[in-house]
């Protein structure tokens, strides 16, 4: 079961640079979600979606773009990469509905910025 | 906007030991879930335990177990009979209840804690 893919696992880019992160997931899930992981500020949520073609800004969302193209697949851009953009990126996905389910994670990006 | 808090940056507790990680939450919503998620040091999100709003219940998974407080907003999580596969960052998340368009999953700032043998 390959539940939740990201794409890549590692990234060095140099400041101005753009790239794509993508994530796919197999879980006929709704709801995907984009968050980034630094040092004591914990999991903070960047872009968000309940549906195809449907997105929200999270927290920090400032620096980034999103595209859900299809149920399966969503994919956080950066269009033009700095330093304050190294972090580890995580994507997730869950069934929205009714009850507290839970959400399933990617293995993460670590994106270093120079 | 709500905001998850976490104020225990850290801990560190014996093997065998019982030790209660802390979360305070702000929401003015009535119908919400709350979350504790493990992150060990291979990065894996693992959900522990979840707790919804409107149950009055405390929700418990074999040695985790929460205090919901709902007056309080506060979700604490206790874990008896510590292992030293604990030893993880430990995240509490918070999920407004809508019925139409997103949920939105919030974190709060993660406690690191150490299992010591």
């Amino acid at each position: 079961n390959a539940g939740v893919t990201q794409t890549p696992k590692f990234q060095v880019l140099k400041t101005g640079q753009s790239m794509t992160l993508q994530c796919a997931q197999d879980m006929n899930h709704n709801s995907m979600y984009w968050y980034r992981q630094d040092p004591g500020m914990g999991l903070r949520l960047i872009y968000y979606s309940a549906s195809e073609g449907t997105t929200d800004k999270g927290e920090v969302p400032n620096g980034y773009n999103v595209s859900r193209l299809n149920k399966r697949e969503f994919s956080l851009r950066l269009e033009s990469a700095a330093p304050s953009q190294t972090s580890v990126y995580f994507c997730a996905s869950r069934f929205q509905g009714w009850g507290a389910t839970e959400a399933f994670f990617g293995q993460g990006t670590r994106l270093t910025v120079v | 906007a709500q905001t998850v808090t976490q104020s225990q940056p850290e801990m560190s507790v014996q093997e065998a030991e019982t030790v209660t990680l802390s979360c305070t939450y702000d929401t003015s919503e009535n119908n919400y879930y709350l979350f504790w998620y493990k992150q060990p040091p291979s990065r894996q999100m693992i959900l522990v335990i979840r707790q919804e709003a409107y149950k009055q219940q405390n929700a418990t998974e074999n040695r985790f177990s929460v205090n919901f407080q709902k007056a309080a907003k506060s979700f604490s999580l206790k874990i008896s009979d510590s292992q030293l596969g604990d030893t993880a960052m430990y995240f509490c998340a918070f999920m407004k209840h809508v019925i139409q368009g997103a949920q939105k999953l919030v974190f709060g700032q993660g406690t690191r804690l150490t299992i010591n043998p």
